[in-house]
């Protein structure tokens, strides 16, 4: 079983660019879930997908944006960066909505904004 | 609004030493409560959960009781090892949501 994999690994942006992070769940599950942790922090809820349509979002502007593909992959998009968007990115997958069923975490994608 | 609250790391011990680390929680309602562990490198791990008042979560040695009285979800384990070294993170989650709420992470360090 593959479990969640995120890409790219680490990337180097400046301030005002625009990036697309992604993230592929793990085999059979429909909720994905977003998170940004700073460094020395615990992760921040982003925003959560289930079937392809937001399903609760935290407290991040609308430049935070996302998407999630019928083989229910996901994209991070994030517009106009700023110096405070340096993070690590953590996406999570789970078999479906609600605090019951465990998320399942990718190694993360660090963001770096010069 | 809803908070997690763990103690201030870092957490330096010798092997086979007893680990606490404290975790308190802000929630309306009744939560779920989970630990979760970071080792260099990677993702987030569950390391074990608790749903309901009284529950006791227990995984790889590392027990934690969901007390809602005291609103805590203290993490233990008699024995530590080197292997344990890593960050964990207190979290939670409410019955009918999305978002898992995380502690800012304690990191521990177990020198043989």
């Amino acid at each position: 079983e593959t479990g969640v994999t995120q890409s790219p690994t680490h990337l180097i942006k400046t301030r005002g660019q625009q990036v697309t992070l992604r993230c592929s769940s793990q085999s059979g599950h429909n909720t994905v879930s977003w998170y940004q942790q700073a460094l020395g922090q615990g992760p921040q809820f982003i925003f959560q997908y289930y079937r392809e349509e937001e399903n609760g979002r935290g407290n991040f502007p609308p430049r935070f944006s996302g998407l999630q593909f019928p083989n229910y992959s996901s994209e991070l998009n994030v517009n106009a960066l700023e110096l405070d968007d340096s993070a690590l990115y953590l996406c999570a997958s789970s078999l479906d909505r609600g605090s019951f069923n465990e998320q399942f975490f990718g190694p993360g994608t660090r963001l770096t904004v010069l | 609004g809803d908070s997690v609250t763990q103690m201030e790391g870092p957490v330096t011990l010798s092997e086979e030493a007893f680990l606490t680390i404290n975790c308190t929680y802000t929630a309306t309602g009744y939560p779920s409560l989970f630990w979760y562990v970071q080792y260099p490198g990677e993702g987030l791990q569950l390391l074990l959960k608790a749903t309901k008042a009284d529950d006791k979560g227990s995984n790889k040695g590392f027990e934690a009781t969901y007390r809602k009285e005291t609103t805590s979800f203290h993490l233990e384990k008699g024995s530590v090892q080197v292997s344990d070294s890593a960050v964990y993170f207190c979290a939670l989650s409410k019955q009918a949501g999305t978002a898992l709420i995380f502690g800012k992470g304690t990191t521990l360090s177990v020198s043989s």
